[in-house]
């Protein structure tokens, strides 16, 4: 059964600060989903990272892959309070078709003034 | 270019009995995923359909079942509801995944509360 972690579950940031979100999984792939979910809303695609080594960013966040650690890490740089959500990593199997995603936890982030 | 929609936005219902929901793909969109997200929790992958037929089924009781359209829009039924089926339940739809981005595009999700 695949397992997708994410660490930590919860985040408490001052404005201005950086910060790294892990997010390990247990099975090979080279699909990897980060989702943003702010309270009672759907999920907000942020980056599709496909390939080792794969590495996005826009604005302050900024999204890597390492298949063969199977870990990928959201980066938050100069934290905003505007950035204060949930981030779900989510993994797609090799062995499915597509589009068959595995959620972790997600992350509980909290950006304070 | 039309989003994801799901109807309806919110339901209460009774423990027992049976609901039905509905999703509008993405235009150009012919693979629709349906997932569970209970409160505090990440959304758990439910199953998918592609081209009106079953793609693929998570680890859900057969209570559970599901329908695709020739449009390509889908519905999720539910029968003999039970309090722990209260969830946010979301749809996405993408395109096949040979030679695409495997990117999928969830709609605003249905809230079901089972009382």
């Amino acid at each position: 059964e695949l397992k997708v972690e994410q660490n930590p579950l919860f985040l408490s940031m001052q404005e201005g600060k950086n910060y790294t979100i892990y997010c390990n999984y247990s099975t090979t792939s080279d699909r990897l989903y980060w989702y943003r979910q702010d309270p009672g809303k759907s999920l907000e695609s942020l980056f599709v990272l496909l390939s080792n080594g794969a590495v996005k960013q826009e604005g302050r966040l900024m999204a890597s892959l390492d298949t063969k650690a199977r870990l990928s890490t959201l980066h938050i740089t100069a934290a905003v309070h505007d950035l204060s959500a949930t981030y779900f990593c989510a993994v797609d199997p090799e062995e499915t078709s597509g589009s068959r995603l595995t959620f972790g936890e997600g992350t509980q982030l909290t950006v304070n003034p | 270019e039309t989003g994801v929609t799901q109807s309806p936005t919110h339901l209460i219902k009774t423990r027992g009995q049976q609901v039905t929901l509905r999703c509008s793909s993405q235009s150009g969109h012919n693979t629709v995923s349906w997932y569970q997200q209970a409160l505090g929790q990440g959304p758990q992958f439910i199953f998918q359909y592609y081209r009106e037929e079953e793609n693929g089924r998570g680890n859900f009781p057969p209570r559970f079942s599901g329908l695709q359209f020739p449009n390509y829009s889908s519905e999720l039924n539910v029968n003999a509801l039970e309090l722990d089926d209260s969830a946010l339940y979301l749809c996405a739809s993408s395109t096949p995944p040979a030679g695409a981005t495997y990117e999928q595009y969830f709609g605003p999700g249905t809230r079901l509360t089972v009382t």
